[in-house]
């Protein structure tokens, strides 16, 4: 199985501009998450889903933030319009179930986001 | 208050050496507790869970202490491949669904 991946690696952009990053969840896996990592605040849940259906947002810092998750292979996180303080890393993880004993998360290797 | 808190470190250990590193919660009704391990510049990956009666892999060993609602990983006999963030990480039951809950980590620095 190829992992968790995630697009872009890398992005820049300018202040003001919309920034979509997309990720595909491990298949067969009915849990995705999105994390945004920073120095000040570390790892911090932005929303996470089941089956493709938003279980808890309330991590999604403002308005400017939204998820979607439209198929079960594919999901995104759009930021418009894009901040400075919008900066981070921002992590796509998926779980093949949410019960005890099994709450293993496997991360993609993570989208470095820089807004100028 | 974060509900999740350990000592960022950095923890600057010899090879050979034993450390621990603890984690505290805030939240009573945490359900599930575990060790991610994070390298510079990657995605965290599962170290371990840590159950009630506490458990051992290889040369770590994770505790959990419900009473004083904190989690613990002590790592024997440290490698240089040791070097790593340690995040614990608690699932908090919220609004009827488990919301994990990181850590900001503990740096570890294992040196010749």
């Amino acid at each position: 199985d190829a992992g968790v991946i995630q697009s872009p690696r890398h992005e820049v952009t300018e202040m003001g501009q919309e920034v979509t990053l997309r990720c595909k969840p491990i298949s067969g896996h009915d849990y995705l998450f999105w994390y945004r990592q920073t120095m000040m605040r570390g790892l911090e849940l932005l929303i996470y889903f089941n089956n493709n259906v938003p279980i808890d947002d309330s991590g999604m810092p403002e308005d400017r933030f939204s998820a979607k998750m439209p198929n079960a292979s594919f999901s995104t996180l759009k930021i418009q319009p894009s901040e400075p303080r919008d900066s981070a890393v921002y992590f796509c993880a998926s779980s093949l179930r949410w019960t005890l004993p099994s709450y293993e998360q496997y991360f993609g290797p993570g989208t470095r986001l820089t807004v100028t | 208050r974060k509900e999740v808190e350990q000592d960022p470190g950095p923890f600057n250990v010899p090879e050979g050496a034993t450390v621990a590193f603890n984690c505290t919660y805030s939240n009573s009704a945490s359900q599930s507790f575990f060790w991610y391990r994070q390298d510079c510049r990657k995605e965290p990956k599962l170290l371990m869970s840590v159950y009630s009666s506490g458990n051992e892999d290889g040369r770590f060993t994770a505790q959990l202490n419900r009473a004083s609602q904190y989690i613990s990983l002590l790592i024997r006999d440290s490698k240089l491949s040791d070097s790593a963030t340690y995040l614990c990480v608690v699932n908090l039951l919220s609004g009827g669904s488990y919301i994990p809950t990181f850590g900001r980590g503990t740096s570890l620095i294992v040196h010749p």
